[in-house]
């Protein structure tokens, strides 16, 4: 199935800084889907992008899927303590009707104030 | 609008006890239903899928198994809990589209002493 890597593993920002993650496949990918889990919590999904070169945003939130279609990322601006968490990406696993997710490991966020 | 609920919220269990996590959802009709495992600081591991009422598909072999006795209700079992089932244990559901987008239940953490 598809595999997604995802980096950095951590990532320790202050208030305020800018903070990036990035999920990579040596596979070219159908969609790629974003999601944060906070601490405690279940995952909530964030955005799905689906066409080569998309970008979307949320607020302070970027969301990019490579020309390629095997790379994304996740960029958010100006960071707050309410960005604290876990962000996965994922992607369905082709030839599929249904959602069954591969979840990259995720990049764990930490906001310092 | 679609709720999934999934009980109990935590558990202790001693090892080689048996397990019963139950997962419902409401406000929709013939939902794909999941279960997933999180391992601490961890990505999120799929056990189990559910296109339909008895049709159940395992990821990875182990000692846990999953049923669907009803279209909107999804159980995970053990007869015999290891120390390394441990974990967060999440279900999900969505619909039956190419993309898949999941929606999470509150989770159960299960420790096994």
């Amino acid at each position: 199935g598809q595999q997604v890597m995802q980096i950095p593993q951590y990532q320790h920002v202050q208030e305020g800084e800018d903070f990036t993650t990035y999920c990579n496949s040596s596979t070219t990918l159908s969609n790629i889907q974003w999601y944060k889990q906070r601490p405690g919590g279940h995952p909530v999904f964030l955005i799905q992008l689906v066409k080569s070169g998309e970008v979307k945003k949320q607020k302070r939130l970027t969301f990019q899927f490579g020309e390629a279609k095997k790379n994304s990322s996740l960029h958010i601006t100006a960071t707050q303590t309410t960005d604290v968490g876990t962000y996965f990406c994922a992607t369905n696993a082709g030839g599929t009707s249904y959602g069954k997710l591969t979840f990259g490991q995720g990049t764990i966020l930490t906001v310092h104030p | 609008s679609q709720t999934i609920h999934q009980w109990p919220a935590t558990l202790v269990q001693p090892v080689g006890s048996p397990l019963s996590l139950e997962c419902t959802v409401e406000g929709t009709s013939n939902p794909n239903l999941y279960w997933y495992r999180q391992a601490a600081g961890r990505g999120l591991q799929l056990l189990f899928y559910s296109v339909g009422i008895g049709q159940i598909s395992s990821e990875v072999p182990q000692n846990l198994s999953a049923s669907r006795p009803q279209d909107r209700q999804f159980i995970l079992s053990s007869k015999k809990l290891l120390l390394s089932d441990s974990g967060f244990y999440l279900c999900a559901w969505s619909l039956g589209q190419p993309t898949g987008e999941l929606f999470f239940g509150e989770g159960s953490r299960l420790t096994v002493l």
